[in-house]
């Protein structure tokens, strides 16, 4: 049973503009969410978060929008660069039945310079 | 650098045979997660350990096992491997058992 959704497996976006990565969850009771970008042959690394009581927070060129009665989140980067181009896991946390983190299966994102 | 460190990068084996990967946290994080990646597969969680205690099991098969020592660091044994074994497995740690992860570059297992 997959909790985390990811529908889009690729993205190619233009360098410049925005690149909108999308995230589907089926459990209410996640109570925080991340983004993670994976390079080949590296681990994932963290690159943003929000708590389920936010609807939005920005780091920089990037911004993480939650929309909880879609159970729905977006990754927006803005203005994407090619260095941008990795594959993108969303995650969700769930700590009431012993701290588990659910991932997405990532959509790979392509900056076309 | 992550600081998570994980052995071997790579291993190549044969089915019916039993290994095993190594992860050492980042200096300070008492926790340790489990994950794998197969192909077009998202990240599987595996299993979580706290300061040495199992804190929680995902859809981890009953050939595969692991443990958290009192340095902390982990190790993840598969055994009687099938070729469906094959996969990138993952290694995260975090500083508590509901902050975020940081991840090990991971070890890509071969079953031939």
């Amino acid at each position: 049973d997959q909790q985390v959704k990811q529908n889009s497996p690729s993205l190619s976006v233009q360098e410049g503009r925005i690149s909108i990565l999308n995230c589907d969850y089926t459990n209410s009771m996640f109570d925080y969410f991340l983004w993670y970008k994976k390079y080949p042959a590296e681990g994932p690394t963290f690159l943003i978060s929000i708590s389920s009581i936010k609807d939005k927070n920005e780091d920089g060129r990037f911004t993480v929008f939650l929309n909880k009665s879609a159970k729905h989140l977006s990754l927006h980067i803005v203005p994407s660069q090619p260095g941008d181009s990795a594959v993108y896991f969303c995650a969700a946390h769930l700590g009431h039945t012993g701290n588990q983190f659910y991932f997405g299966t990532g959509t790979s994102l392509t900056v076309i310079p | 650098d992550s600081g998570v460190t994980q052995t071997p990068k790579h291993l190549i084996t044969a089915t019916g045979q039993r290994v095993t990967l190594r992860c050492s946290p980042r200096s300070g994080d008492l926790s340790v997660y489990w994950y794998q990646q197969s192909l077009d597969q998202g990240l599987q969680f595996l299993i979580q350990y706290y300061n040495g205690e199992e804190r929680a099991k995902g859809n981890i098969l009953e050939r595969f096992s692991a443990q958290q020592f009192p340095d902390l660091h982990s190790e993840l044994n598969l055994s009687s491997l099938e070729l469906g074994d094959s996969a990138l497995y993952f290694c995260a740690s975090s500083v508590a058992a509901n902050e975020k992860l940081f991840f090990g570059s991971g070890t890509q297992l071969s079953v031939l």
